[in-house]
């Protein structure tokens, strides 16, 4: 069965950095594009990012536009997020997401449990 | 941006009672209209694809439709893992992905 196990989160300060990561089993993770979608404290699901399925496509929502960064290593079946200059508002849990074609360009058929991430001073 | 709006945000029902959640586009995206399930602590859940088609797994009493700019989600008969937050999306604006702010269904 499809598994995706999110990792990396935690407390980190304004202005630093952070990586998840998103260990896939259970589906051939080279055919399918991948997204990050999170939610911050009493909202609701934003997207975040997406990449294809061999890694030349990345797209990303205004909101972290030029400083988060998805990236895959299809040996390793893992998805990843770079989150650089973080702020206050990123404080939310993240989740990964499988798309439904290698593009991204399609619904999310499975989904990680999520990992918080809280930036706070 | 595609804006995606739920009706209603709140919606307080009953086990076996017969639900609909509304989700309306600012613009035409055709199907491109998928439904999510999300329980508190839980991964999210895809219901619905394509604005009609059931995901794999997910009990028939949950059905879609819609095109164009309103879409519906129904549930026939609550069952008690009912109750939770559900989400429209859109990918019709790809790479541009929007979601509804959810409904959040409560147990009477």
């Amino acid at each position: 069965q499809v598994q995706l196990v999110e990792s990396g989160g935690g407390v980190v300060q304004p202005g630093r950095s952070l990586r998840l990561s998103c260990a896939a089993s259970g589906f051939t993770f080279s055919n399918y594009g991948m997204h990050w979608v999170r939610q911050a404290p009493g909202k609701g699901l934003e997207w975040v990012a997406v990449i294809s399925y061999e890694g030349s496509h990345k797209y990303y929502g205004d909101s972290v536009q030029g400083r988060f960064t998805i990236s895959r290593d299809n040996s390793q079946n893992t998805l990843y997020l770079q989150m650089d200059s973080l702020r206050v508002e990123d404080t939310a849990v993240y989740y990964c997401a499988k798309a439904g074609d290698s593009s991204g360009y399609s619904w999310f058929d499975f989904w990680g449990q999520g990992n918080l991430v809280t930036v706070s001073s | 941006d595609i804006q995606l709006t739920q009706s209603p945000s709140f919606l307080s029902a009953s086990v076996g009672d017969r639900v609909t959640i509304t989700c309306r586009a600012s613009q035409g995206i055709s199907n491109y209209l998928d439904w999510y399930q999300h329980r508190p602590g839980k991964a999210p859940r895809l219901l619905i694809y394509a604005a009609s088609t059931l995901h794999s797994g997910v009990p028939a009493r949950f059905s879609g439709s819609g095109s164009g700019t309103e879409f519906t989600l129904t549930i026939s008969r609550l069952q008690p893992e009912d109750f939770a937050t559900y989400y429209c999306q859109q990918v019709k604006s790809y790479p541009r992905i929007t979601t509804g702010q959810g409904t959040r269904l409560d147990i009477k």
